[in-house]
């Protein structure tokens, strides 16, 4: 059981590029989340997606797009990168209400 | 504005000691708090969860407290080992049926567990 999956861990990007990350989880959740990790703040939720086929803004959506593919997947495109986006990005995912957040391992984004 | 303050930012202990973690909330509705342990290059993974009607929790050797009158909770971690070297964040939920999008997360407390 894998858990939740995010690809890639890495990614160095210059000021305009595009880019994806992917996120996958196997334990047959409704709600996935975006969320990015900055120094010296909290977890900042990006979008969510509360079930297959919708998808919601968080607290910081700007320069950000995101794609339910299935109730597995859940993509979070940057459609020209700005070095603000410059952090560390996590994708989680939730069974029921109330329950807790599961986590991906994060991938580390650096916009040059 | 919602907010979860955690002290102290950062905190280096002796392997086999005790420590507590603090965390003050704003948060209002109050639904529940969890604790989460964020170990480095990794997400973070839930330790407890507390609603507004229980005083303690315990997982092993982690054991949190709440006060929904004065809106405190800490984290005590008893015999610290190095594993416990981590970062630990502080999560409150305002509704019962409020969905992830309306969790404050606090900055997190660093600790680091030293022989």
């Amino acid at each position: 059981n894998a858990g939740v999956t995010q690809t890639p861990k890495f990614q160095v990007l210059k000021t305009g590029q595009s880019m994806t990350l992917q996120c996958a989880q196997d334990m047959n959740h409704n709600s996935m989340y975006w969320y990015r990790q900055d120094p010296g703040m909290g977890l900042r939720l990006i979008y969510y997606s509360a079930s297959e086929g919708t998808t919601d803004k968080g607290e910081v959506p700007n320069g950000y797009n995101v794609s339910r593919l299935n109730k597995r997947e859940f993509s979070l495109r940057l459609e020209s990168a700005a070095p603000s986006q410059t952090s560390v990005y996590f994708c989680a995912s939730r069974g029921q209400v109330g329950e807790k957040l599961f986590f991906g391992s994060g991938t580390q984004l650096s916009v040059l | 504005k919602n907010q979860v303050e955690q002290s102290p930012q950062s905190l280096i202990i002796l392997e086999g000691k005790n420590c507590t973690l603090q965390c003050n909330y704003t948060v209002s509705p109050f639904s529940n708090l969890r604790w989460y342990k964020q170990d480095t290059g990794r997400g973070p993974v839930s330790l407890t969860i507390m609603t507004f009607s229980e005083n303690t929790k315990s997982n092993g050797r982690y054991t949190a407290t709440l006060d929904a009158d004065t809106k405190q909770s800490s984290l005590h971690i008893t015999a610290s080992q190095l594993s416990d070297s981590a970062s630990y964040i502080c999560v409150v939920s305002p509704t019962l049926t409020g969905g992830g999008n309306k969790l404050t997360f606090g900055t997190g407390t660093q600790l680091k567990v030293e022989l």
